[in-house]
């Protein structure tokens, strides 16, 4: 596809299940990017990758969060033993690298809501 | 933790007229973007800045850079209702991409 693609678009379960979400990037692009953005607020950077390897991980919330990327290309978010406050849009997006000067194009989002 | 601050947080005006939002730091950026956010869709860039004192003109859009390079603004003149949405800005650099705290637009007809 031209642009970054996420799945699910809409995703509810319940508190306590784990939760996978996806990201497809721009082929090509190195650089991948995690937020998460609560009820139409900024983005908080949850992680990035560049390539395979996460060199900051800072922004993960707690250690129900994980995400990895595999052949440098898709990635994937995980969230174990669901609560309501992580209901909020997952947002991924990708560059062709973390260049100052390179644009950062997302995708539609995942709208998690844990019930 | 947050270290962009956008103001206003909220912004309704009517359309025609003009305004300006700011985002600031107390760290200086090597560069800086500010994206447009539409409801159900991602942010999508607007432009980045680079050079202390820059400005930047798109269309009814004009983007600032400040001499310290740690404030930028963008100001629209003779808003109209397609500029409705979340403006962000966000500091670029060598490695992540942090956003401020947006400013959320909303212009009458």
């Amino acid at each position: 596809g031209a642009g970054v693609s996420q799945s699910p678009s809409n995703k509810v379960t319940e508190k306590g299940k784990d939760v996978e979400l996806r990201c497809d990037p721009i082929s090509g692009h190195t650089a991948l990017y995690w937020y998460r953005q609560s009820l139409g607020q900024g983005l908080e950077f949850l992680i990035y990758f560049q390539g395979n390897s996460a060199p900051d991980k800072s922004g993960l919330p707690s250690d129900r969060f994980s995400a990895e990327r595999t052949g440098g290309s898709v990635s994937t978010l995980t969230i174990q033993r669901t609560q309501q406050e992580d209901s909020a849009v997952y947002l991924c997006a990708s560059s062709l690298g973390p260049s100052s000067l390179t644009e950062a194009f997302f995708g539609q989002g995942t709208r998690l809501t844990v019930v | 933790t947050q270290l962009l601050e956008q103001s206003p947080q909220f912004l309704s005006i009517q359309e025609g007229e003009n305004l300006t939002v700011y985002c600031n730091s107390s760290s200086v950026f090597s560069s800086l973007q500010w994206y447009r956010q539409e409801p159900g869709e991602g942010p999508v860039l607007l432009v980045t800045v680079v050079t202390g004192g820059e400005v930047k003109k798109l269309k009814r859009l004009t983007f600032q850079f400040g001499d310290a390079r740690k404030d930028s603004s963008l100001h629209i003149t003779a808003a109209q209702p397609g500029d409705t949405g979340l403006y962000l800005c966000a500091r670029s650099g060598t490695d992540k991409l942090i956003f401020g705290t947006g400013t959320r637009l909303q212009v009458f007809p």
